[in-house]
């Protein structure tokens, strides 16, 4: 079975600070794949970040970056110098080699104030 | 349109009355998922369409909930004898290929079963 764990359910920060979003997750799949989603006030779901299991290199993109550790079997998240537009819910997903179930965690609400 | 497109983005209705929703996915693309989102969780897989393979129904609750896609674009999610606890909202996504985990998700379909 699949699963994946938000501990965090809401962390507040003031604007310009750092923030870190943790995801663990479990599959007895040796191919699978992980991803951020973020959930803006809106709701509609946007894309952030696909990592293979195989690739364990850490990405960054703009302010945001990626933390992959399969020894830990974690995927965390992490906002540089944040802002209010990032407050939102962000989701950590899992797939495992049956494509097309995705497994979601439960969120993390994140909220930035000025 | 742009971007997967649902409807109606809001249904209110009563118990024991069926309902249907209806996605309307990015035109081309292969897959198309439906998950539910209830109050404060996360989000729940229903369904998975792949192209004319046989969908993936194993997220499906209980057997008053089907979904059909028709010529391999719009899909329709039906619940039939609502009740209570299937008050969620109901979302569809869809993706280019089976491989990519970029999903573009539509802005949902709101169900509150009185």
């Amino acid at each position: 079975a699949q699963k994946v764990t938000q501990a965090q359910t809401e962390i507040s920060v003031v604007e310009k600070e750092d923030v870190t979003l943790d995801c663990v997750y479990e599959t007895r799949d040796t191919t699978y794949y992980l991803f951020w989603y973020k959930q803006p006030p809106s709701g509609e779901l946007v894309f952030l970040i696909r990592r293979n299991s195989f690739d364990e290199q850490n990405e960054i993109s703009g302010r945001y970056s990626w933390n992959f550790q399969k020894s830990t079997s974690s995927f965390n998240f992490t906002i540089t110098a944040s802002q209010v537009v990032d407050s939102a819910v962000y989701f950590c997903a899992l797939s495992g080699a049956s494509w097309g179930k995705f497994q979601f965690g439960a969120g993390t609400q994140v909220v930035v104030t000025p | 349109g742009a971007g997967v497109s649902q409807s109606p983005s809001n249904k209110v209705t009563e118990k024991g009355k069926d309902v249907e929703l209806r996605c309307d996915p990015i035109s081309g693309h292969t897959a198309l998922y439906w998950y539910r989102q209830s109050l404060g969780q996360g989000l729940e897989f229903l369904i998975y369409f792949q192209g004319n393979s046989a969908p993936d129904k194993s997220g499906l609750p209980s057997d008053r909930f089907s979904a059909e896609r028709t010529g391999g674009s719009v899909s329709t999610l039906t619940i039939q004898r609502t009740q209570q606890e299937d008050s969620a909202v109901y979302l569809c996504a869809s993706s280019l290929r089976r491989d990519t985990g970029e999903l573009f998700f539509g802005e949902g379909s709101r169900l509150t079963v009185l």
